[in-house]
């Protein structure tokens, strides 16, 4: 079946505009997670979704950044007023819920995003 | 709070070679334990986890880990690497304890295995 998708795969935006990201998970996983990599780190956390609330939103780096899951499927990331440090390839990925670790976490081939 | 340190950034080897990526956590709490890998040009994948029972855990490409808890460990080794396995490979935490923080994975910097004919 489909994998986790990520639209778009690419972004190119100018300082202080508005991106929005979008991630369809795989079809029957309640959970789903936003990750943000940059060059030359591990993926970091930003948030997750059990079904369609933020479970954990810790991770968000400030009120800039928001994401939403109004169906308990499809999510968005927004960011507003980008700024160059927000350059950086943003993961997402799913699983059939988070309770259990056994549950894999499948992740998408990110969207890269570039401030210039 | 979870840290994941991976010792090396960068690990060349030739092929057919032994080899061994360190990973070391700092946690609070129980944790569970996975390595990912990325080849080039492809999204993440679960290369092999540590949830409970023995501590040896393998992959089906001929990788294994070890969990060693008194010495916070969980490297990766392989005794004998293909030139296939050439990728990023991440080590990763996820608390075994309750609550909100349940879900997320707590990742290390990378080591970047290049395996040379």
């Amino acid at each position: 079946g489909a994998g986790v998708s990520q639209t778009p795969s690419n972004k190119v935006t100018e300082k202080g505009k508005y991106v929005e990201l979008r991630c369809d998970p795989i079809s029957g996983h309640t959970a789903l997670y936003w990750y943000r990599q940059s060059l030359g780190q591990g993926p970091e956390f930003l948030i997750y979704f059990q079904g369609t609330g933020a479970a954990d939103d810790s991770g968000l780096p400030n009120d800039r950044f928001f994401a939403v899951r109004p169906e308990g499927s499809v999510s968005t990331l927004k960011i507003q007023r980008t700024e160059r440090g927000d350059s950086a390839v943003y993961l997402c990925a799913s699983s059939l819920n988070s309770g259990l670790p056994i549950n894999e976490q499948f992740f998408g081939p990110g969207t890269r995003l570039t401030v210039l | 709070a979870q840290s994941v340190t991976q010792l090396d950034s960068q690990v060349p080897v030739f092929e057919e070679a032994p080899v061994e990526l360190r990973c070391n956590y700092s946690s609070s709490v129980s944790v569970y334990l996975f390595w990912y890998v990325q080849y080039p040009n492809q999204g993440l994948q679960l290369l092999l986890k540590y949830l409970s029972g023995s501590t040896l855990v393998e992959s089906i490409n001929g990788f294994e880990a070890e969990f060693n808890k008194s010495q916070t460990s969980f490297h990766l080794r392989k005794p004998s690497v293909h030139i296939s396995d050439t990728a990023e490979y991440f080590c990763a935490v996820r608390s075994g304890a309750g609550g909100t923080s349940y879900g997320k994975l707590t990742f290390g910097q990378g080591t970047i295995l290049t395996v040379h004919p």
